[in-house]
């Protein structure tokens, strides 16, 4: 079966620290999202990569395809980025399946 | 950037009646829209893969008939739950990829939450 494993599942830092969120998953991927979910619900996506790295302000996401596995850095983490953190794949036998597998999310909470 | 309006944010319904939830894709065609529902504390969990022009695709475990999704448009696609009872009472969230994939990946609504009592 197909998986996406997520770690930590809930996370508590001090305002500026720097956050490493984990995500593991089974097979061969044409394509990962990470998004971010805030209390209301709404969802935003931060990044979509398929191999390397990319940067966004204090956020950066890696990808490493050999192992499988791929990272969400928070730098100078501030109490507006608590919110729930979900990676996304999109499975290599999907063909025109565009549909995601989603991990179970990790609760970020960063106090000030 | 790409934006998804999705309406409404919230509904209250009685049991037994139906509601429609909209999902628009304001500045980009998407040919391809997802419809999700979510349990408090869970993760999303893909109820149907909506075409423009064509039916859905529903996962397993989801009844189309109870849950039906209308995509008309390259803007537009609407879920429809009918004959609403207390357990379909839920988060749903709807969203969007852009007709030709794009580099950014998938927009995403804001969500509805229904309540039926």
């Amino acid at each position: 079966k197909n998986e996406v494993e997520q770690s930590p599942q809930n996370l508590t830092a001090q305002e500026g620290e720097f956050i490493t969120i984990n995500c593991s998953y089974s097979v061969g991927i044409s394509a990962l999202h990470w998004l971010q979910q805030h209390p209301g619900g709404g969802i935003v996506s931060l990044f979509m990569l398929s191999s390397g790295k990319k940067k966004h302000g204090r956020l950066i996401a890696t990808i490493n395809i050999q192992e499988k596995h791929s990272s969400l850095h928070i730098t100078a983490s501030h109490p507006r980025d608590s919110a729930v953190y979900i990676c996304a794949v999109r499975w290599n036998s999907g063909g025109s399946n565009y549909k995601l597998t989603f991990g179970k999310g990790t609760l970020l909470t960063v106090n000030p | 950037g790409a934006v998804v309006s999705q309406h409404p944010s919230w509904v209250i319904c009685k049991s037994g009646t139906s509601v429609k939830i909209e999902c628009r894709s304001l500045d980009f065609q998407a040919t391809t829209m997802f419809w999700y529902r979510q349990f408090p504390k869970q993760s999303l969990m893909l109820m149907a893969t909506s075409n423009e022009g064509s039916k859905a695709t529903y996962e397993q475990g989801v009844e189309k008939d109870k849950f039906l999704i209308n995509h008309a448009s390259l803007t537009l696609s609407t879920l429809t739950v009918t004959s609403a009872h207390p357990e379909d009472s839920s988060f749903y969230i709807c969203s969007a990829r852009p007709t030709g994939g794009g580099s950014y990946g998938y927009t995403f609504g804001s969500g509805t939450r229904l309540t039926v009592v």
